[in-house]
């Protein structure tokens, strides 16, 4: 069964640094997502992508976030200068269709820590 | 917001249905509901979706009230690897896309 998969697992950056984060989508999926979900919090969407460019993005994704689909595979979400409070749990998701009826399917998540 | 309320928590004995309740009573009339649940801090993985019919899959049925403003997610035979915490999500329509507002989710022990 296709799957969506994230890279790194656990990424542990100090504060300031750039991170990347990488997602593979599902490979016919034409819609692409980033959520975030700080420990024992809500799961928080970020930002959603299609043909290339981003549909909407939330309050959270301000400045310090870009997302970009750099082949016909990968989708990556990075932070230029990380903050004490973007440590959390990023998933990636996508789906075949942004309207309609198509639901979502989330990756493992990327656990990325600031120190 | 998220535009669904559930209750924060709910117990049921393995191998008894469990039935999970969501209320959703602002929904407008092509809103979808979703059900997914989380398991620790995994991603969240679909269960199942409707609009006004009742649906079964075979994880899972999905009753919705005829007026759609509640619905109930139903585990027919509860496992202890069912224990996550579930959520309902009603779709918020964006620019093009839709985006998923979650809540905080009920969630459910499975005990042996």
């Amino acid at each position: 069964e296709p799957e969506v998969t994230q890279t790194p697992s656990h990424q542990v950056t100090q504060m300031g640094q750039e991170v990347i984060l990488r997602c593979v989508p599902i490979s016919n999926h034409l819609y692409f997502y980033w959520y975030r979900q700080i420990l024992g919090q809500k799961v928080e969407f970020l930002v959603s992508f299609y043909n290339n460019e981003i549909s909407e993005k939330s309050e959270i994704f301000d400045d310090q976030f870009s997302v970009e689909r750099p082949d016909g595979s990968n989708f990556t979400l990075k932070i230029r200068s990380t903050k004490l409070e973007d440590s959390a749990m990023y998933f990636c998701a996508s789906s075949a269709g942004g309207t309609g009826a198509y639901e979502q399917y989330f990756g493992p998540g990327t656990r990325l820590t600031v120190t | 917001d998220a535009k669904t309320t559930q209750p924060p928590s709910m117990d049921c004995a393995e191998g008894r249905a469990a039935n999970l309740p969501c209320n959703h009573s602002t929904i407008s009339g092509n809103e979808y509901v979703y059900w997914y649940r989380q398991i620790h801090s995994q991603g969240p993985q679909y269960i199942i979706h409707g609009l006004k019919n009742n649906e079964t899959n075979e994880m899972a049925s999905l009753i919705i009230t005829e007026d759609r403003k509640s619905s109930t997610l139903i585990l027919p035979h509860a496992t202890l690897r069912d224990t996550a915490v579930y959520y309902c999500i009603v779709r918020v329509a964006g620019s093009g896309t839709y985006k998923y507002i979650f809540g905080t989710g009920t969630r459910l022990k499975v005990l042996a």
